[in-house]
C-alpha cells in the first residue's frame, strides 16, 4: 500500500527564517508525482509545488522549493524567508501512475499534514 | 472569477437526517472530487467523477451518495447511514488527461456538525 508520512504535527518558526517541512513516502512504483498544498484557516487547499519522479532538477516556485531525494523517498518542502502569512497547515500528497486514469486527483494520497506557525 | 463554490460553509444536522452539500465549479473541468478531512488527518477520498453521469467510489464511500447530472455540479449527500458524519468536507475539480502533474483545485469547504 502507498503511504505518505509527515512526521512534524506542528512547528513554530521565527519570521524570516527558512522552514523545512518533512515528507517521506513508501511506494514501489517508479512513476509518481509529488505535490505540496497549503491550507490556511479559511479551509481551501492551495497548490504550491509539484515534482515528478523522473524530474532531475528539484522544483522551485518563488519562495518554495522541493528537496527531492528519490533514493531516500523524501520530498521535503523548503520555504525561504518565512512570512506571517505562511502560517497554515501544509500537506504532502502523491499521485501514482498506475492509479491515474485521466482525472486530476485520482489516486491522490495525502499525508496528515504539518501545522506551521510563524512567529513575529 | 473562475473557481469552485461550496455551500453552505457551516451546516448542522440532526442525527438520522440526510443532508446535501453543494459543489459548483465554473472552471470547465471534467473531473470532480469529494474529500473528507478530520482533525489531525489528511484528506480521504469519498467519491469522484470524471465525466457527467458517471462517478466512482473512493476510499470511504459508505454512507455517502453523489450525482453528476451537470458538468458544473457535483452534490454530495451525507445519509443517515454515515456513522460519524461530523467533519470538514472539501470539493475539488481538475481537467482530465493532462498528466501526473495536473493539480486539483479546491473549494473552501463545508464544515458539517451532527447535533
Amino acid at each position: 500500500a502507498q503511504k505518505i508520512t509527515q512526521t512534524q504535527p506542528g512547528m513554530f518558526v521565527q519570521e524570516k527564517e527558512a522552514v523545512t517541512l518533512d515528507c517521506t513516502y513508501d511506494t514501489s512504483d517508479q512513476s509518481y508525482g509529488l505535490f505540496w498544498y497549503k491550507q490556511p484557516s479559511s479551509g481551501e487547499m492551495i497548490f504550491l509545488i509539484y515534482q515528478g519522479s523522473y524530474d532531475e532538477q528539484n522544483a522551485t516556485e518563488g519562495r518554495y522549493s522541493l528537496n527531492f531525494q528519490k533514493a531516500r523517498k523524501s520530498a521535503n518542502l523548503v520555504i525561504s524567508a518565512s512570512q506571517l502569512g505562511d502560517s497554515a497547515m501544509y500537506f504532502c500528497a502523491m499521485r501514482f501512475a498506475r492509479y491515474y486514469s485521466g482525472g486530476g486527483a485520482d489516486g491522490l494520497t495525502f499525508g496528515k499534514g504539518t501545522h506551521l506557525i510563524i512567529q513575529p | 472569477d473562475g473557481g469552485i463554490t461550496q455551500s453552505p460553509k457551516y451546516l448542522f444536522r440532526k442525527e438520522g437526517q440526510n443532508v446535501t452539500l453543494s459543489c459548483e465549479q465554473n472552471l470547465n473541468h471534467d473531473a470532480m472530487y469529494w474529500y473528507r478531512q478530520d482533525p489531525g488527518q489528511g484528506l480521504r477520498l469519498i467519491y469522484y467523477s470524471q465525466i457527467v453521469n458517471d462517478f466512482q467510489k473512493g476510499d470511504i464511500a459508505e454512507g455517502y451518495s453523489v450525482s453528476r447530472e451537470k458538468k458544473e455540479s457535483f452534490p454530495l449527500t451525507v445519509t443517515s447511514a454515515q456513522k460519524n458524519p461530523t467533519a470538514f468536507y472539501l470539493c475539488a475539480s481538475a481537467p482530465r488527461d493532462r498528466g501526473l502533474n495536473t493539480e486539483a483545485f479546491f473549494g473552501q469547504g463545508t464544515r458539517l456538525t451532527v447535533v
